[in-house]
C-alpha cells in the first residue's frame, strides 16, 4: 500500500528565511509525487510534480523538491519565504493501479512572520 | 492552462433541499473527475471518481444516493447533495485530470456548503 507522511503539522518561519516542509512516502512501486498548496477557502494549486525524471524538481513560485529514494523522502524547499507563501501544503502520492487516485498527507500549515 | 472552474463558491440553504455543484474544465478535456470533501483543518477526503459517460465509483462509506454525481461530458461534472442536512455542511472540492498515467489533478476553488 502507498502512504504519505508529512512530518510537521505546522511550520513557522520569518520572511526572507528558508522554508523546509518534510514529506516521507511509502510505496512498493516507483511513485508519482506531488506538492499542492491551498490558501484559505480555496482549492489546491499544483506546485510541482515528480514522475521518475530528474530527482530535483523545480516548481512555481521558487519552490523545489528533491526525490530521495534511499530516504523515501520528497521534501519541499524554498530559499526565501514570502508573506504570500503562508498557506496549507499537501504532499501527495498518486496511487498505482488505482485509477489515478491521490493519497494525501495530512498537510503542513506554513506561517510566515514579518 | 489546466483551469478548473467550480460553481457556486458559496451556498447556504435550508435543510431538506437539494444543492447542485458544477465542476468544469475550461481548457482541457477531463477524462476523469474527482470529488472531495474537506473538514476544517483536515486533509481532503475522496468521495468519488467519475469517468465521462460512465457511473461514478464511490469510496467506502459515501452514500451514492445522497451524493449524486454526473459526468455527462469531457468538460463538466456535477455533484448534487440530495435532501441536505446540517451534517452535510462542508467544503467540497472537485478536480479534473486529462489523459492517463501520472497526469496531475487540477483543482477547482471549492464550494462552501452551509445547511441551516
Amino acid at each position: 500500500a502507498q502512504s504519505v507522511t508529512q512530518l510537521d503539522s505546522h511550520v513557522s518561519v520569518s520572511e526572507g528565511t528558508p522554508v523546509l516542509l518534510r514529506c516521507n512516502y511509502s510505496s512498493s512501486y516507483s511513485p508519482s509525487l506531488f506538492w499542492y498548496v491551498q490558501h484559505p477557502n480555496k482549492g489546491l494549486q499544483l506546485l510541482l510534480k515528480y514522475t521518475s525524471a530528474a530527482t530535483l524538481v523545480k516548481g512555481i513560485n521558487g519552490f523545489e523538491a528533491e526525490f530521495k529514494k534511499s530516504e523515501t523522502s520528497f521534501h519541499l524547499t524554498k530559499p526565501s519565504a514570502h508573506m504570500s507563501d503562508a498557506a496549507e501544503y499537501f504532499c501527495v502520492v498518486s496511487g498505482v493501479n488505482q485509477g489515478g487516485k491521490l493519497i494525501f498527507g495530512q498537510g503542513t500549515e506554513l506561517s510566515v512572520k514579518p | 492552462g489546466a483551469v478548473v472552474s467550480q460553481h457556486p463558491s458559496w451556498v447556504i440553504c435550508k435543510s431538506g433541499t437539494s444543492v447542485k455543484i458544477e465542476c468544469r474544465s475550461l481548457d482541457f478535456q477531463a477524462t476523469t473527475m474527482f470529488w472531495y470533501r474537506q473538514f476544517p483543518k483536515q486533509s481532503l477526503m475522496l468521495m468519488a471518481t467519475s469517468n465521462e459517460g460512465s457511473k461514478a465509483t464511490y469510496e467506502q462509506g459515501v452514500e451514492k444516493d445522497k451524493f449524486l454525481i454526473n459526468h455527462a461530458s469531457l468538460t463538466l461534472s456535477t455533484l448534487t447533495v440530495t435532501s441536505a442536512h446540517p451534517e452535510d455542511s462542508s467544503f467540497y472540492i472537485c478536480s479534473a485530470r486529462g489523459g492517463k498515467g501520472a497526469q496531475p489533478q487540477h483543482f477547482g476553488d471549492g464550494t462552501r456548503l452551509s445547511i441551516l
